[in-house]
């Protein structure tokens, strides 16, 4: 089945670092790469959608110069949070899918728990 | 605007069955999916309807009608470990998941 790793799964960091998040397909080639957040007994919510060789798409309400996304390979994308806040603690969660269009399955990754303090 | 609505817990006792609605409201319908999460964990992928009627995968079974905006996940011979959170989610333009707010399952022995 495909796989999507993350790295790192958790991490703590002081408020006003920056923190990346990797995200890779382990034996497919991902055309999309979508990132959710996650808060504590909430659903996921999309962040941005990333397509290989292009900029991210971003939600309304998603900053994107707080929340960079880099999609350098059909098997790796990254987030950035660039200047971490408490408010920023979450559940940051990726998914990758090699089809295209409404109805292609995502696969998940394991997560990454940030945490600032 | 999109919503997904879905009750927030349900409980039921292990052997049970039991249906977790989910009505929608979307701009753009192409199939609705159930995921299961398990707390600290990333969603795991159940389902997908495109199509109305119902799909069976062992003991799950998902169902669509897509002109009633509904589906439901039907979950079977109750165990244990399906203690979880299961979230409808919906696919909509350019391959995007929205997700309902989840529904907390307790199964109890």
């Amino acid at each position: 089945g495909a796989v999507v790793s993350q790295h790192p799964s958790r991490v703590i960091c002081k408020s006003g670092t920056s923190v990346k998040i990797e995200c890779r397909s382990l034996d497919f080639q991902a055309t999309t790469m979508f990132w959710y957040r996650q808060f504590p007994k909430q659903s996921l919510m999309l962040m941005a959608t990333s397509n290989e060789g292009s900029k991210a798409t971003y939600e309304q309400g998603v900053e994107k110069d707080k929340f960079l996304i880099n999609h350098a390979s059909l098997t790796l994308s990254t987030l950035t949070v660039t200047s971490a806040h408490p408010e920023d603690s979450s559940f940051y969660i990726c998914s990758a899918g090699f089809g295209q269009g409404a109805g292609s399955e995502q696969y998940f990754g394991p997560g990454t728990r940030l945490t600032v303090t | 605007g999109q919503s997904l609505e879905q009750p927030s817990e349900v409980t039921a006792v292990e052997g049970a069955i039991v249906q977790i609605n989910c009505t929608y409201q979307t701009s753009g319908f192409y199939g609705l999916s159930w995921y299961q999460q398990h707390d600290g964990g990333a969603p795991t992928f159940l389902s997908y309807n495109a199509l109305d009627g119902l799909e069976e995968t062992g003991r799950f079974s998902s169902f669509l009608s897509r002109s009633d905006s509904y589906g439901y996940l039907l979950l079977q011979e109750l165990q244990m470990k399906d203690s979880a959170s299961y979230f409808c989610a919906v696919y909509n333009q350019g391959g995007k998941l929205i997700f309902g707010q989840g529904t907390e399952l307790s199964v109890k022995p």
